[in-house]
């Protein structure tokens, strides 16, 4: 079965330092990666995917991901912290093979230090 | 394009009492997830549906819980005898087949 793992329940950067969340993915099969972003009572947001192709991809807000099958990771980052990215993170992974259903980690929250 | 809503948006219930949450999908999506979310926790896959078929269930969705989705477009799900173990948000999605997930923004249940 998939599993998703986020390294860090919680995050604290400055603002305009380097955002780094981690993800890693346990799939004999590469599976299908997202990022999602979750504001305080709102729903689920996605920031970037990846199908197949260039293992580097980038998504909204300045965020990119790059997929290391090497590695089983999927790490998110930005190079620089803005205040409004401050939310919950979550990566998710879909396999296909008839399990339609993402498969999410725990999630990661986001705080930026003024 | 008015993305997925969802009714309500938040529920306080007794425990034993029934209740009904509905996901109105983005009109032209033919897949329709409902998730369950509790507190510091990542959504957990309920159930989703292709049209008006209900094609995968999760062993989270117990034998109180029943989803449909009668027309192929919006969905209902239903907790019979709710427990304070329900306490969640539930998160509708859908997508079309080969795009991404979009989520609504919830329902939030308490069971006091």
């Amino acid at each position: 079965a998939q599993s998703v793992t986020q390294l860090g329940s919680h995050v604290s950067v400055s603002e305009g330092a380097l955002v780094l969340l981690r993800c890693n993915y346990s799939s004999s099969v590469p599976p299908y990666l997202f990022w999602y972003v979750q504001y305080p009572n709102q729903g689920l947001q996605l920031l970037l995917k990846y199908t197949t192709g260039a293992t580097l991809v980038k998504g909204i807000n300045g965020f990119e991901a790059e997929f290391k099958k090497s590695e089983t990771s999927f790490h998110l980052t930005k190079p620089s912290a803005h205040m409004s990215d401050a939310a919950e993170y979550f990566c998710a992974a879909y396999s296909g093979g008839g399990a339609d259903g993402l498969t999410f980690g725990k999630g990661t929250h986001l705080i930026i230090q003024p | 394009d008015t993305g997925v809503s969802q009714d309500p948006r938040h529920k306080i219930t007794k425990r034993g009492q029934n209740v009904t949450f509905r996901c109105d999908p983005i009109s032209e999506h033919n897949r329709l997830y409902w998730y369950r979310q509790t507190l510091g926790q990542g959504p957990e896959f309920l159930t989703y549906f292709q049209n008006e078929a209900q094609l995968e269930k999760s062993r989270l969705l117990s034998d109180r819980f029943s989803a449909e989705r009668p027309k192929g477009s919006f969905s209902t799900l239903e907790i019979q005898r709710t427990e304070q173990g329900d306490s969640a948000m539930y998160l509708c999605a859908s997508r079309l087949t080969g795009g991404e997930q979009y989520f609504g923004p919830g329902t939030r249940l308490t069971v006091t």
